[in-house]
């Protein structure tokens, strides 16, 4: 199973762009990178998902490097409700199970 | 839809009592998981079910802790005696498994979770 490495904490500036990084340097082939978010006493909610292109949706963009050991979460405008705990993980290849990490509490700063 | 629904949202028990606590997910969904959250210890994945079959039970942390799926739309986990270390939020969680690369293939979807505290 792949692990993921997160740093702890990190703080943006509201309006800002926040960055967060993984590094996921025993990555399988087809394992899929997958990043979850917990607001305070929420249940985590999922983000967005890739394998190796760059994808983007309506709340973030996921940058995959080339070589897959490591992966960027961008916000491109955070706000105060992005205020969360997040986990980035690499979905196990047999079965189901999605193991989650400490992740990064992001603290959006007004 | 609602979502992901665990009741109840709130228990608190004493030492020895036995605890059940209860999720309905998705409809249409076909894997169920039990987490369970701790300052500790964070996220651990309990159990998790597919077609109403127990796939892994392996981060069941011991006999004291039982979980079934009798129908699609229901799962309980109980706990018979809790203990205080049992105190934590449990979350429910359903996914519907699609081929990867379909938009969203094997998406978890949390519930609101259920704080236990066990005195």
């Amino acid at each position: 199973d792949a692990k993921t490495t997160q740093p702890p904490s990190m703080d943006c500036a509201e309006g800002r762009a926040a960055n967060l990084p993984c590094n996921h340097s025993t990555i399988s082939g087809n394992e899929y990178v997958y990043w979850y978010r917990q607001i305070h006493s929420q249940g985590p909610q999922y983000i967005i998902h890739g394998l190796k292109n760059n994808e983007t949706n309506e709340m973030a963009s996921l940058i995959i490097t080339e070589d897959r050991k490591s992966s960027t979460l961008i916000l491109p405008h955070a706000t105060l409700r992005d205020t969360a705990v997040y986990y980035c993980i690499v979905r196990v290849r047999a079965g189901n199970q999605f193991y989650f990490g400490t992740g990064t509490s992001l603290t959006v700063i007004p | 839809d609602a979502g992901v629904i665990q009741s109840p949202r709130h228990e608190v028990t004493e030492m020895g009592q036995e605890v059940t606590l209860r999720c309905k997910p998705i409809s249409g969904h076909d894997y169920l998981f039990w987490y369970r959250q701790t300052m500790m210890r964070g996220l651990e994945l309990l159990i998790y079910f597919n077609n109403n079959v127990p796939i892994d039970d392996s981060g069941m942390p011991e006999d004291r802790f039982s979980a079934k799926m009798p129908n699609a739309s229901f799962s309980t986990l109980k706990i018979q005696p809790s203990e205080p270390r049992d105190s934590a939020v449990y979350f429910c969680a359903s996914s519907l498994s699609l081929r990867q690369g379909t938009p969203g293939a094997n998406v978890l979807t949390f519930g609101a979770g259920s704080r236990l505290t066990v005195l």
